[in-house]
């Protein structure tokens, strides 16, 4: 049974240009988390999603962020414009709960993104 | 492969319990490992820890890391019911790649 599989591992853009951050979440689960790490710093949430609907997005940037989680395919964090602070790593989680708690949450082996 | 173990995967105690969870790793370049605490919605930064056999300590919680044996615990004393969480366990590399374990789910009953 395979984990939490994010792609691509490492992400490397300039300034300016689109980043998207694809997350297969366990089999069997539904619901999505996605997380930032800067350097040094813990897990920052950034977003919760179910299948396409956005439960929770209380730690998204307003701009230049969005995620979306379809009926069929991976979740998908796109970031527009890149700039350099968006260098981080970005994790995904999911879990199976019908209740919506945030334990139990597997966790993928994130992307790191690198702006130049 | 980088790995990450944890044990216990769940544990019960009472309040007034002191307990110890454990971290084992295995991984290319370390640099840092990491303990938090997850409730409700995002982990919550506990510990970094990158030297071995120097202590870290917040209240009732500390840790420790060995960097020879390849392990940590995270210490919680007098265990109180808002202690029941999952505490996770990450090792950080060079390369800024973090690998999670499992997760110990705790459950601190009245």
């Amino acid at each position: 049974n395979a984990g939490v599989m994010q792609n691509p591992r490492h992400l490397v853009r300039r300034r300016g240009q689109e980043a998207r951050l694809r997350c297969s979440p366990m089999k069997g689960h539904s619901h999505v988390y996605w997380y930032r790490q800067l350097p040094e710093e813990g897990l920052k949430f950034m977003v919760y999603l179910q299948k396409e609907n956005i439960i929770d997005e209380s730690g998204m940037p307003k701009e230049r962020f969005s995620a979306e989680f379809p009926k069929e395919g991976p979740s998908i964090l796109r970031i527009q414009q890149v700039v350099r602070g968006d260098s981080a790593a970005y994790f995904c989680a999911s879990s199976s709960s019908l209740t919506g708690s945030y334990n139990e949450q597997f966790f993928g082996p994130g992307t790191r993104l690198t702006v130049l | 492969e980088d790995k990450v173990v944890q044990s216990p995967l769940s544990l019960v105690v009472h309040e007034g319990d002191t307990v110890t969870l454990n971290c084992s790793y295995e991984v290319t370049n370390f640099r840092s490992l990491l303990w938090y605490k997850q409730e409700k919605k995002a982990p919550t930064f506990l510990f970094m820890l990158t030297s071995s056999g120097i202590e870290k300590k917040s209240g009732r919680l500390s840790s420790i890391l060995d960097k020879k044996e390849l392990f940590s615990i995270l210490n919680i004393t007098a265990t109180q019911t808002g202690d029941s969480a999952v505490y996770l366990c990450a090792v950080a590399n060079y390369g800024q790649n973090f690998v999670f374990g499992p997760g110990t789910r705790l459950s601190v009953l009245p």
